[in-house]
């Protein structure tokens, strides 16, 4: 079964500091690997997404993910956090079979001025 | 593209009554939509997957009679919500995978909040 951990509940950050939300996952096979953001009382808005390639991926937002196969871990990155990146963030996965993505429990992210 | 919608964006109603949900995906055709739901500050849980003419999958712990889930076209999910009752209230997010782009992409809509009073 796959499965998403986002192991940090909340992480606070300073506006222009580098920002980490941290992912681990497991699938069997080779894991099609998402990133979501969430405002209050809205959707989902994509981010960016791993399927297969450069282990670095960039996507909205100036925001970047890296692939780690060995340590299972696919983790959101920021060079410089802004006010306004303060969200809800999800990670999301799924097999190569297709099904439905799959989703951790979300890190607030809290970026202070 | 790959604009999925939700209507209505969201719904207050009276225990005991049913509400209808519908999720569009408005420029692209859906073979296969998911419904979700989210209870607040928590992640999104898989209610279901349906498949355009046939029955909807449910996952564990999810009551088929209660969430009423028809996906008629390639366009068009709805999700009933029948004889609501307060723990019912929640946000419902659908979600359309595109038959483009070997299944990859699974595009969200903007979700319904669901009040039960």
């Amino acid at each position: 079964a796959q499965s998403v951990a986002q192991p940090e509940d909340q992480v606070n950050v300073a506006e222009g500091n580098p920002l980490t939300v941290k992912c681990t996952y497991s699938v069997s096979g080779n894991p099609y690997l998402f990133w979501y953001v969430q405002y209050p009382n809205r959707g989902l808005q994509f981010l960016l997404k791993y399927i297969t390639g450069d282990n670095l991926v960039k996507g909205s937002y100036g925001f970047e993910a890296e692939f780690n196969k060995s340590q299972t871990s696919f983790h959101l990155k920021k060079p410089s956090a802004l006010v306004s990146d303060s969200a809800l963030y999800f990670c999301a996965v799924r097999d190569q079979a297709g099904t439905a993505l799959i989703f951790g429990k979300g890190t607030t992210l809290s970026v202070s001025s | 593209g790959a604009v999925v919608s939700q209507h209505p964006s969201w719904v207050i109603c009276k225990s005991g009554t049913s509400v209808k949900i519908e999720c569009r995906s408005l420029d692209f055709q859906a073979t296969t939509m998911f419904w979700y739901r989210q209870f607040p500050k928590q992640s999104l849980m898989l209610m279901a997957t349906s498949n355009e003419g046939s029955k909807a999958t449910y996952e564990q712990g999810v009551e088929k009679d209660k969430f009423l889930i028809n996906h008629a076209s390639l366009t068009l999910s709805t999700l009933t919500v029948t004889s609501a009752h307060p723990e019912d209230s929640s946000f419902y997010i659908c979600s359309a995978r595109s038959l483009a782009g070997g299944y990859n992409e699974q595009f969200f809509g903007p979700g319904t909040r669901l009040t039960v009073l």
